[in-house]
Protein backbone atom coordinates (compact mmCIF):
# COMPACT_ATOMS: atom_id res chain seq x y z
CA UNK A 1 0.00 0.00 0.00
CA UNK A 2 1.62 3.31 -1.46
CA UNK A 3 -0.14 5.70 0.79
CA UNK A 4 -2.23 7.27 -2.30
CA UNK A 5 -5.73 6.76 -2.61
CA UNK A 6 -7.44 7.08 -5.78
CA UNK A 7 -11.83 6.58 -6.67
CA UNK A 8 -13.35 5.18 -8.37
CA UNK A 9 -11.38 2.23 -9.17
CA UNK A 10 -13.63 1.48 -12.37
CA UNK A 11 -15.38 3.93 -14.17
CA UNK A 12 -17.51 3.21 -16.92
CA UNK A 13 -19.31 5.91 -18.91
CA UNK A 14 -20.55 6.96 -22.50
CA UNK A 15 -18.93 9.06 -25.25
CA UNK A 16 -19.51 12.82 -24.79
CA UNK A 17 -19.87 12.37 -20.88
CA UNK A 18 -18.14 14.07 -18.14
CA UNK A 19 -16.07 12.40 -15.55
CA UNK A 20 -14.57 13.61 -12.23
CA UNK A 21 -11.15 11.24 -10.86
CA UNK A 22 -10.15 11.71 -7.07
CA UNK A 23 -6.79 11.44 -5.79
CA UNK A 24 -5.74 11.58 -2.17
CA UNK A 25 -1.67 12.01 -2.16
CA UNK A 26 0.23 10.35 1.03
CA UNK A 27 -0.07 12.27 4.46
CA UNK A 28 2.54 15.15 3.69
CA UNK A 29 3.01 15.04 0.12
CA UNK A 30 2.28 18.44 -1.23
CA UNK A 31 2.96 17.19 -5.46
CA UNK A 32 0.16 15.43 -7.00
CA UNK A 33 0.81 14.05 -10.63
CA UNK A 34 -1.46 12.49 -13.04
CA UNK A 35 -0.59 9.79 -15.44
CA UNK A 36 -2.43 7.68 -18.33
CA UNK A 37 -1.53 4.32 -19.22
CA UNK A 38 -3.39 3.39 -22.63
CA UNK A 39 -3.72 0.04 -23.61
CA UNK A 40 -0.47 -0.89 -24.93
CA UNK A 41 1.24 2.06 -23.92
CA UNK A 42 3.51 3.20 -20.68
CA UNK A 43 2.39 5.64 -18.63
CA UNK A 44 1.69 9.16 -19.90
CA UNK A 45 2.41 12.03 -17.86
CA UNK A 46 -0.61 14.49 -18.35
CA UNK A 47 0.01 17.36 -15.01
CA UNK A 48 1.54 17.82 -11.79
CA UNK A 49 0.53 20.09 -9.23
CA UNK A 50 2.54 21.27 -6.09
CA UNK A 51 0.73 22.88 -2.73
CA UNK A 52 -2.37 23.38 -5.13
CA UNK A 53 -0.53 25.35 -8.14
CA UNK A 54 -0.48 23.88 -11.14
CA UNK A 55 3.38 22.70 -11.38
CA UNK A 56 4.03 21.02 -14.82
CA UNK A 57 1.85 20.09 -17.61
CA UNK A 58 2.85 17.35 -20.11
CA UNK A 59 0.47 15.55 -23.07
CA UNK A 60 -2.68 16.54 -21.19
CA UNK A 61 -5.88 17.19 -23.68
CA UNK A 62 -7.79 20.67 -23.54
CA UNK A 63 -10.96 18.60 -22.37
CA UNK A 64 -9.32 17.62 -19.29
CA UNK A 65 -8.43 19.60 -16.19
CA UNK A 66 -7.57 19.04 -12.79
CA UNK A 67 -7.06 21.14 -9.82
CA UNK A 68 -5.53 20.74 -6.22
CA UNK A 69 -7.84 21.68 -3.51
CA UNK A 70 -6.20 22.94 0.31
CA UNK A 71 -6.42 19.91 1.55
CA UNK A 72 -4.10 18.52 -0.82
CA UNK A 73 -6.49 16.39 -2.59
CA UNK A 74 -6.68 16.44 -6.30
CA UNK A 75 -9.17 15.85 -9.15
CA UNK A 76 -8.96 15.12 -12.82
CA UNK A 77 -11.74 15.94 -14.57
CA UNK A 78 -12.29 14.28 -17.97
CA UNK A 79 -15.29 15.80 -20.51
CA UNK A 80 -16.29 15.51 -23.70
CA UNK A 81 -15.20 12.18 -23.62
CA UNK A 82 -14.08 9.85 -26.28
CA UNK A 83 -13.63 6.08 -27.48
CA UNK A 84 -10.08 6.92 -26.93
CA UNK A 85 -9.81 7.82 -23.47
CA UNK A 86 -10.54 4.66 -21.93
CA UNK A 87 -7.38 4.03 -20.06
CA UNK A 88 -5.70 3.62 -16.37
CA UNK A 89 -5.50 7.16 -14.88
CA UNK A 90 -3.12 6.94 -12.29
CA UNK A 91 -2.25 9.80 -9.62
CA UNK A 92 1.13 9.72 -7.58
CA UNK A 93 2.69 11.70 -5.01
CA UNK A 94 6.11 12.03 -4.10
CA UNK A 95 8.94 12.16 -1.43
CA UNK A 96 12.48 12.48 -1.40
CA UNK A 97 14.50 9.13 -0.82
CA UNK A 98 18.15 9.50 -0.78
CA UNK A 99 18.27 12.97 -1.71
CA UNK A 100 16.27 12.75 -4.77
CA UNK A 101 12.43 13.01 -5.19
CA UNK A 102 10.45 9.48 -5.88
CA UNK A 103 6.92 9.24 -6.95
CA UNK A 104 4.42 6.71 -5.27
CA UNK A 105 1.73 5.95 -7.09
CA UNK A 106 -1.84 5.02 -5.91
CA UNK A 107 -4.06 2.15 -7.49
CA UNK A 108 -5.49 3.56 -10.25
CA UNK A 109 -8.91 4.37 -11.93
CA UNK A 110 -10.09 2.19 -14.89
CA UNK A 111 -12.14 4.27 -17.34
CA UNK A 112 -13.96 2.66 -20.04
CA UNK A 113 -15.93 4.53 -22.60
CA UNK A 114 -18.25 3.22 -24.74
CA UNK B 1 9.45 10.52 -29.87
CA UNK B 2 10.04 7.71 -27.06
CA UNK B 3 12.60 9.49 -24.96
CA UNK B 4 12.75 6.33 -22.58
CA UNK B 5 12.74 2.76 -24.62
CA UNK B 6 12.29 -0.78 -22.92
CA UNK B 7 12.99 -2.80 -26.14
CA UNK B 8 12.04 -6.09 -25.01
CA UNK B 9 8.09 -6.60 -24.65
CA UNK B 10 9.00 -10.04 -22.49
CA UNK B 11 11.19 -12.06 -20.65
CA UNK B 12 10.64 -15.36 -18.87
CA UNK B 13 13.35 -16.47 -16.60
CA UNK B 14 13.75 -19.86 -14.49
CA UNK B 15 13.46 -19.49 -10.89
CA UNK B 16 16.66 -18.58 -9.29
CA UNK B 17 18.31 -17.30 -11.79
CA UNK B 18 19.47 -13.74 -12.74
CA UNK B 19 16.85 -12.22 -14.37
CA UNK B 20 17.94 -8.63 -16.27
CA UNK B 21 16.06 -6.02 -17.57
CA UNK B 22 17.31 -3.49 -20.01
CA UNK B 23 16.28 0.00 -20.81
CA UNK B 24 17.77 3.11 -23.11
CA UNK B 25 16.99 6.87 -23.11
CA UNK B 26 17.39 9.01 -25.58
CA UNK B 27 17.47 12.33 -23.27
CA UNK B 28 21.12 13.71 -21.94
CA UNK B 29 19.42 15.33 -19.38
CA UNK B 30 17.90 12.61 -17.31
CA UNK B 31 19.59 12.47 -14.13
CA UNK B 32 17.78 10.41 -12.56
CA UNK B 33 16.57 6.79 -13.22
CA UNK B 34 13.78 4.50 -11.73
CA UNK B 35 12.34 1.34 -11.66
CA UNK B 36 8.75 0.73 -11.36
CA UNK B 37 7.06 -2.82 -10.84
CA UNK B 38 3.41 -3.22 -11.73
CA UNK B 39 1.00 -6.19 -11.17
CA UNK B 40 -2.07 -6.34 -12.73
CA UNK B 41 -4.82 -4.05 -11.69
CA UNK B 42 -2.29 -2.38 -9.11
CA UNK B 43 -0.66 0.69 -9.30
CA UNK B 44 2.82 1.01 -10.09
CA UNK B 45 5.60 -0.02 -7.28
CA UNK B 46 8.56 1.85 -6.89
CA UNK B 47 11.43 -0.67 -6.93
CA UNK B 48 14.98 0.89 -6.85
CA UNK B 49 16.62 4.23 -8.43
CA UNK B 50 19.98 5.65 -9.24
CA UNK B 51 20.74 9.17 -9.99
CA UNK B 52 23.69 10.03 -12.75
CA UNK B 53 26.19 10.29 -9.85
CA UNK B 54 26.68 6.88 -9.31
CA UNK B 55 26.98 4.11 -12.11
CA UNK B 56 25.63 1.08 -9.51
CA UNK B 57 22.64 0.67 -6.80
CA UNK B 58 21.79 -2.49 -4.91
CA UNK B 59 19.10 -2.70 -2.69
CA UNK B 60 18.31 -6.82 -1.56
CA UNK B 61 18.11 -9.01 -4.47
CA UNK B 62 17.49 -5.62 -6.75
CA UNK B 63 20.61 -4.00 -8.76
CA UNK B 64 20.29 -1.13 -10.99
CA UNK B 65 23.83 -0.50 -13.17
CA UNK B 66 23.81 2.99 -15.40
CA UNK B 67 25.83 3.37 -18.48
CA UNK B 68 25.89 7.15 -19.23
CA UNK B 69 27.89 7.24 -21.74
CA UNK B 70 25.32 4.13 -23.55
CA UNK B 71 22.33 6.07 -22.23
CA UNK B 72 21.60 2.48 -21.04
CA UNK B 73 20.59 0.76 -17.65
CA UNK B 74 19.67 -2.49 -16.66
CA UNK B 75 17.84 -4.04 -13.28
CA UNK B 76 19.23 -7.32 -12.49
CA UNK B 77 17.45 -9.25 -10.05
CA UNK B 78 18.86 -12.50 -9.00
CA UNK B 79 17.66 -14.74 -7.72
CA UNK B 80 14.64 -14.65 -9.65
CA UNK B 81 10.98 -15.70 -7.50
CA UNK B 82 8.15 -16.30 -8.69
CA UNK B 83 6.45 -13.03 -7.02
CA UNK B 84 8.54 -11.18 -9.44
CA UNK B 85 6.57 -11.98 -12.03
CA UNK B 86 4.95 -8.62 -13.14
CA UNK B 87 5.48 -5.59 -15.65
CA UNK B 88 8.75 -4.00 -15.22
CA UNK B 89 8.66 0.21 -16.26
CA UNK B 90 11.80 2.22 -16.11
CA UNK B 91 11.04 5.58 -16.13
CA UNK B 92 13.25 8.98 -16.01
CA UNK B 93 13.13 12.36 -14.95
CA UNK B 94 15.88 15.79 -15.48
CA UNK B 95 16.88 17.93 -13.08
CA UNK B 96 14.43 20.60 -11.61
CA UNK B 97 11.21 18.48 -14.38
CA UNK B 98 9.73 16.02 -11.51
CA UNK B 99 7.76 14.56 -13.82
CA UNK B 100 9.00 11.01 -14.97
CA UNK B 101 9.07 9.93 -18.48
CA UNK B 102 8.67 6.03 -18.60
CA UNK B 103 9.23 3.20 -20.77
CA UNK B 104 6.49 1.09 -22.02
CA UNK B 105 7.62 -1.81 -20.00
CA UNK B 106 8.63 -5.16 -19.81
CA UNK B 107 6.85 -8.02 -18.67
CA UNK B 108 8.62 -10.67 -16.76
CA UNK B 109 7.73 -14.15 -16.34
CA UNK B 110 9.63 -16.64 -13.31
CA UNK B 111 9.12 -19.89 -14.23
CA UNK B 112 8.77 -22.40 -11.50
Amino acid sequence: DSGVTQTPKHLITATGQRVTLRCSPRSGDLSVYWYQQSLDQGLQFLIQYYNGEERAKGNILERFSAQQFPDLHSELNLSSLELGDSALYFCASSAIVSGSETQYFGPGTRLLVL
Amino acid sequence: DQQVKQNSPSLSVQEGRISILNCDYTNSMFDYFLWYKKYPAEGPTFLISISSIKDKNEDGRFTVFLNKSAKHLSLHIVPSQPGDSAVYFCAASDFGNEKLTFGTGTRLTIIP
